[in-house]
């Protein structure tokens, strides 16, 4: 029973370079969240699905964007990083009841 | 705007104290309300969660939270605090799961 997963664990980018973050959960839940936590400031959700093919604008959207073409995945991009998305970012998935929470991907932007 | 906050943002307790951690919501609908628990280093672990009935909810490792509806709060309790307990605290609102800034938990020997 895997829970929700993401890939990669830890990554560094140069500034500008591109990459997409994987969520995967296996519990069939309909929502679906990203947030990044830093220090001092908690979790902040960047974009969340409410199902298939649906996406929103979470407190702070700027310099990302999302997919999820399939119920099971919630894609994360980074178009061109910047060292301000020097982050641990968090992927959720609910029912909607509680969330349940990956890993996380800690992400370094130098 | 539709917020969950948490005023404290480190408490030091000692431990075999009782704790309160305070968290308030500014949502207008009847709230599903969580606190959930992070470690350094590791994810978030659900403590408890709110949804309808009775107002006070038990959870793991001995937390306890109360909703008043009067207060918009869900404050977190336990009546003795262990030094496993240190980490930070947070209390969420699944309108659209968003997160308090957090509570981090010292305890003292």
């Amino acid at each position: 029973n895997a829970g929700v997963t993401q890939t990669p664990k830890f990554r560094v980018l140069k500034t500008g370079q591109s990459m997409t973050l994987l969520c995967a959960q296996d519990m069939n839940h309909e929502y679906m969240y990203w947030y990044r936590q830093d220090p001092g400031m908690g979790l902040r959700l960047i974009h969340y699905s409410v199902g298939e093919g649906t996406t929103a604008k979470g407190e702070v959207p700027d310099g990302y964007n999302v997919s999820r073409l399939k119920k099971q995945n919630f894609l994360l991009g980074l178009e061109s990083a910047a060292p301000s998305q020097t982050s641990v970012y968090f992927c959720a998935s609910s029912y909607p009841s509680e969330a349940f929470f990956g890993q996380g991907t800690r992400l370094t932007v130098v | 705007a539709q917020s969950v906050t948490q005023p404290d943002i480190h408490i030091t307790v000692s431990e075999g104290a009782s704790l309160e951690l305070r968290c308030n919501y500014s949502y207008g609908a009847t709230p599903y309300l969580f606190w959930y628990v992070q470690s350094p280093g590791q994810g978030l672990q659900l403590l408890l969660k709110y949804f309808s009935g009775d107002t006070l909810v038990q959870g793991i490792k001995g937390f306890e939270a109360e909703f008043k509806r009067s207060q918009s709060s869900f404050n977190l309790r336990k009546p003795s605090v262990h030094w496993s307990d240190a980490a930070e605290y947070f209390c969420a609102h699944s309108n659209d799961m968003r997160f308090g800034a957090g509570t981090r938990l010292t305890v003292k020997p």
